[in-house]
């Protein structure tokens, strides 16, 4: 069955330092990735979208990356702040189109 | 823009109890999802609706489940009886369309229903 997985252990940097998020998947192909930010006790709010062909795509402090060979996504927040404490989930659309799969969500904390 | 307004945001039921979810999509989105988030999980879609039709009800419990989306805007999730494994929160999202051909149709999530059953 196709499967996004991300670790599900919680990651904690220090303010400042660059956090690196991973994001892999299983079974099939997905053609485009989406990063989304999800705070406590709120719904999810989308921060990025990548291609499969883009490689790499930026947005202020933050840098997606999309290897095909590896079947894996990076996630970077660079110079993090403790502002960016939250869960980040990785996603995409099944095979058919019709349902956008979740990750379980890694939970970042910056102190 | 309001955004995707949901309500409750907190409710706590006994178990055997009925239970109503209420969900107000953005404006113009023809595509509507319920997703179930359990603690420290992602969220799990439970129906997705275009327009007034439910397209996929596969992973909803229809014993006890219910949905629906009268005139293809507002939504109401419905449960009944509750049970104690039911305690999660319920996300409403709504998208212009879906990822189908393109996989780049982004949604736009409520702040959740948070279910606590006794």
């Amino acid at each position: 069955s196709q499967k996004i997985e991300q670790n599900s252990e919680a990651l904690n940097i220090q303010e400042g330092k660059t956090a690196t998020l991973t994001c892999n998947y299983t079974n099939y192909s997905p053609a485009y990735l989406q990063w989304y930010r999800q705070d406590p006790g709120r719904g999810p709010v989308f921060l990025l979208l990548i291609r499969e062909n883009e490689k790499e795509k930026r947005k202020e402090r933050l840098k997606v990356t999309f290897d095909t060979t590896l079947k894996q996504s990076l996630f970077h927040i660079t110079a993090s702040q403790p502002a960016d404490s939250a869960t980040y989930l990785c996603a995409s659309w099944g095979n058919s189109g019709y349902a956008l799969n979740f990750g379980k969500g890694t939970s970042l904390l910056v102190t | 823009e309001a955004g995707v307004v949901q309500s409750p945001r907190y409710k706590i039921i006994e178990k055997k109890q009925p239970v109503a979810f209420w969900c107000n999509p953005i404006s113009g989105h023809n595509t509507l999802y319920w997703y179930l988030q359990n603690l420290g999980q992602g969220p799990e879609l439970l129906i997705r609706y275009e327009n007034e039709e439910a397209v996929d009800d596969s992973q909803l419990p229809k014993d006890r489940f219910s949905a629906e989306r009268l005139k293809g805007v507002d939504s109401t999730l419905k449960i009944q009886p509750a049970e104690l494994g039911d305690s999660a929160v319920y996300l409403c999202a709504s998208s212009l369309g879906t990822g189908a051909g393109s996989g780049a149709n982004v949604l736009t999530f409520g702040a959740g229903s948070r279910l606590t059953v006794l």
